[in-house]
């Protein structure tokens, strides 16, 4: 079946590095991509999305770079700071018209200060 | 604007007891979705409901019933509770496919345990 998925489920960085979690998707189709941060006891909290018609878009401190030839998406955060700490998830848009999503398993992100 | 709300947010359930989990938005939003989530895990569509008066069966939908009771409110009952559904349930909603910006906004979640 379709699936989205991470390549690294925890990612520790220090305080004022750049940060850069992957994703890889399966579904050639899909035409929409999300990344969501959720914090512990929380429901996700979108972050960025893209669509299938760009390969770069970027938000305050954050970047979403989409690689449609090999199906791979990445966010990158600028100047990781300690409310960063969370997990990551990436989501795909497959259901056409009915939006949707498939999550991925999630990334850690952990920021040493 | 409060945007998605859910109750309640802790339930403790015996095994064969129903419940039913409340969801409502204030974003004037069509779709609305139901999700769980479970330890390591990413979130599943178990039920979504594209406009007002339809639902459709999304992942894992088996043990669930869902009601677009009206724009606002969707609900997602448990007929049976079984230990297989203590999870953590999210509700989304988002504008239409159509909209420029359609992405999904989420609820705090219910932490339902099964006994």
């Amino acid at each position: 079946g379709e699936s989205v998925g991470l390549h690294l489920p925890t990612l520790s960085v220090q305080e004022g590095d750049n940060s850069i979690i992957n994703c890889a998707y399966s579904n050639s189709a899909s035409d929409y991509f999300i990344w969501y941060k959720q914090e512990s006891g929380k429901g996700p909290q979108f972050i960025i999305d893209i669509r299938s018609n760009m390969d770069k878009r970027q938000g305050q401190r954050v970047t979403v770079l989409l690689n449609k030839t090999v199906k791979h998406l990445s966010l990158q955060i600028a100047a990781t700071q300690p409310g960063d700490s969370a997990v990551y998830f990436c989501a795909e848009n497959y259901g056409g018209a009915t939006n949707k999503l498939i999550f991925g398993t999630g990334t850690l992100l952990a920021v040493q200060p | 604007n409060a945007g998605v709300t859910q109750t309640p947010k802790f339930q403790v359930l015996k095994t064969g007891q129903s419940m039913t989990l409340q969801c409502a938005q204030d974003m004037n939003h069509n779709s609305m979705y139901w999700y769980r989530q479970d330890p390591g895990m990413g979130l599943r569509l178990i039920y979504y409901s594209a406009s007002e008066g339809t639902t459709d069966k999304g992942e894992v939908p088996n043990g669930y019933n869902v009601s677009r009771l009206n724009k606002r409110e969707f609900s997602l009952r448990l007929e049976s509770a079984a230990p297989s559904q203590t999870s953590v349930y999210f509700c989304a909603s988002s504008k239409a496919r159509q909209a420029s910006s359609y992405e999904q906004y989420f609820g705090p979640g219910t932490r339902l345990t099964v006994t």
